[in-house]
């Protein structure tokens, strides 16, 4: 069972449409961050968000964190294909220090 | 300010071989982890080292181990491989340990046949 439920899978949509990727934990994280993955290459960190509540934006993406920091969202608007990879949530537990428990991921395809 | 480096980028063994991946974190950062990533698990934590001593582990058998050394740069070993350990190997580092931010290196990918 994945300690952080990340969702949807796959996500394949057209150019200029919105979307929302979610993160759901049953337990509470310090901080949380998301990053993009692209094929035989390592993730690179979009954001770190630690408190709850937290909103952050980078430039059409807005990052939200929980009030009770067991939850996050990722909202991409007008999507382009550029956007297309791999987002990837990753949860630090408290005391959990750099041991970041990840999602299992979110493929996204956005088709001109 | 240079990235999380990583060599070999790919690597071949054979079942029962063993093999040693190297991660050069980020000038100044002091904590590197280790993640293994396939397609059915996902990327899973492997350990943490800080200041040489390895502070975290993760839930791997005893054939996957590391170190670091003085400057920070950090190895892991598998012994004996088995088909399952083919996989992405990433590297992440951080400054410090807690709420620092990881960055990860574009890792390694191992092929066992």
């Amino acid at each position: 069972t994945q300690l952080l439920e990340q969702s949807p899978q796959f996500l394949s949509i057209q150019e200029g449409e919105n979307l929302t990727v979610y993160c759901n934990s049953s337990s509470v994280f310090s901080s949380l961050q998301w990053y993009r993955q692209e094929p035989g290459e390592g993730p690179v960190l979009l954001v770190t968000v630690v408190t709850g509540g937290e909103v952050k934006k980078l430039k059409r993406l807005t990052f939200q964190f929980g009030d009770a920091r067991k939850d996050s969202s990722l909202h991409i608007t007008a999507a382009q294909p550029g956007d297309t990879g791999l987002y990837l949530c990753a949860g630090s537990l408290s005391g959990g220090y750099n041991k970041l428990i990840f999602g299992a991921g979110t493929r996204l395809a956005v088709h001109p | 300010k240079a990235g999380v480096t990583q060599t070999p980028r790919y690597l071949i063994k054979t079942r029962g071989q063993q093999v040693t991946l190297s991660c050069s974190p980020i000038s100044g950062h002091r904590s590197v982890s280790w993640y293994q990533q396939t397609p059915g698990q996902g990327l899973q934590f492997l350990f943490e080292y800080f200041s040489e001593t390895q502070r975290n582990k993760g839930n791997f058998p005893g054939r996957f181990s590391g170190r670091q050394f003085s400057n920070s740069r950090s190895e892991m070993n598998v012994s004996t491989l088995e088909l399952g350990d083919s996989a992405l190997y990433l590297c992440a580092s951080s400054y410090v340990r807690g709420k620092d931010t990881q960055y990860f290196g574009p890792g390694t990918r191992l092929t066992v046949l």
